[in-house]
Parts: structure tokens; C-alpha cells; sequence
């Protein structure tokens, strides 16, 4: 089945600086599906983004299907944006996640 | 309310009994799906759902078995639960008519197996 690699797994952030979170995957999907789950657990979807560029306030993701990964820029982060960044992929009507990358932002 | 509700948030039960974690959701959508997380291993697929009619296996179903009673309802059976079956279970939706694929979870529900 197709492999979702997620870079790098755990990253530590003073609070106000910026990142980015890498998702590689090893076949042509059909979407592509960045979620942040929370120190309490619960999964937030971020984008639905299976090519391009999409940005939502201080976060933003960008595709390139052709060349197979995604990237998730977070800019000035904040204690809030702490947890654990899944990127998921589509292929063959089933969703697969990477492993995660653990994110904590220190005050 | 939430779109995407799941029932026990948190259920501990001894090895050999039968747990059933249910699922409803308000979101109207078709596809309904059923994960599981386990620390360091990221989300993996148990079951998944397309209609009412439709049941598919995914990439862990072993021990575990799925009903589907209605558009809005999911439920996951564990005929005779196993330690190794402790994890946190995600139910989630996705929307077939509009093929957008972006999914929605539940709160989760929290099984541990003595």
C-alpha cells in the first residue's frame, strides 16, 4: 500500500517562531488531508488539500501531487498550535496517515 | 452538539467481554469510518462504510466487526476484547455526493482492555 512519511517527528518551538512540517508519500493519491489533534485528543481537519496552495490565518499548505509531498507552514506560533500534525492521503477510496509529528511550543 | 458523536468516551473492561463503541452523526454524509491509535503508529483503518448496504474491511479488522444500522449510525464491536485491543478508537465521516473525501471525526472513545 502507499507509504506516508511525515518530517520531522518531533519538533520543539519557542513560542512566535515559525515551522515547517513536511508530509512525502510514495504513490499518486487522490486528496491530501493535513488534521491537528490536540494535547486533549481531539482531531481538527486543517485543510483538504490534494494540490496547490491554501492558507488559513497563520497556518497555511502547500501540494505538489507531481513531485509527492506536502508542506504545512506554521508562523508565529502560538502554546495553542501544540500537538500532533497528521497528514492523510487518498488512494483507492481508503484515507492513510503518517505517523504524526509532535509539536510543542513553549511560552 | 457535536457533528460526529461517539459512545463510551471511555470504557475499561477485562479480556474476554464484548465491547461495542457506537457511532452517530448529524453531518448527513455516507461514507462512515472507523480508526484506531495506537502511540507512535499514527491512525489505521478497521473498517469503513460507503452506504448502508456497503461494509469494507481495512488494513486491521482482525478481532473486530462492524454494523451498519442507518446513514447516521456506525458501531464497532469487539467480540471478546484482547489487551492489545487498548487504544483510542476514532469514528469518522466523509461526504460521497460532493467527493470532496475531506473527513470529519468524533471525540473519540478511550478502550482499555485488562
Amino acid at each position: 500500500g502507499i507509504q506516508v512519511e511525515q518530517s520531522p517527528p518531533d519538533l520543539i518551538l519557542q513560542e512566535g517562531a515559525n515551522s515547517t512540517l513536511r508530509c512525502n508519500f510514495s504513490d499518486s493519491v487522490n486528496n491530501l488531508q493535513w488534521f491537528h489533534q490536540n494535547p486533549w485528543g481531539q482531531l481538527i481537519n486543517l485543510f483538504y488539500i490534494p494540490s496547490g496552495t491554501k492558507q488559513n490565518g497563520r497556518l497555511s499548505a502547500t501540494t505538489v501531487a507531481t513531485e509527492r509531498y506536502s508542506l504545512l507552514y506554521i508562523s508565529s506560533s502560538q502554546t495553542t498550535d501544540s500537538g500532533v500534525y497528521f497528514c492523510a492521503v487518498e488512494a483507492n477510496s481508503k484515507l492513510t496517515f503518517g505517523k504524526g509529528i509532535t509539536l510543542s511550543v513553549r511560552p | 452538539d457535536a457533528d460526529v458523536t461517539q459512545t463510551p468516551r471511555n470504557r475499561i473492561t477485562k479480556t474476554g467481554k464484548r465491547i461495542m463503541l457506537e457511532c452517530s452523526q448529524t453531518k448527513g454524509h455516507d461514507r462512515m469510518y472507523w480508526y484506531r491509535q495506537d502511540p507512535g503508529l499514527g491512525l489505521r483503518l478497521i473498517y469503513y462504510s460507503f452506504d448502508v448496504k456497503d461494509i469494507n474491511k481495512g488494513e486491521i479488522s482482525d478481532g473486530y466487526s462492524v454494523s451498519r444500522q442507518a446513514q447516521a449510525k456506525f458501531s464497532l464491536s469487539l467480540e471478546s476484547a484482547i489487551p492489545n485491543q487498548t487504544a483510542l478508537y476514532f469514528c469518522a465521516t466523509s461526504d460521497l455526493m460532493l467527493n470532496t473525501g475531506e473527513l470529519f471525526f468524533g471525540e473519540g472513545s478511550r478502550l482499555t482492555v485488562l
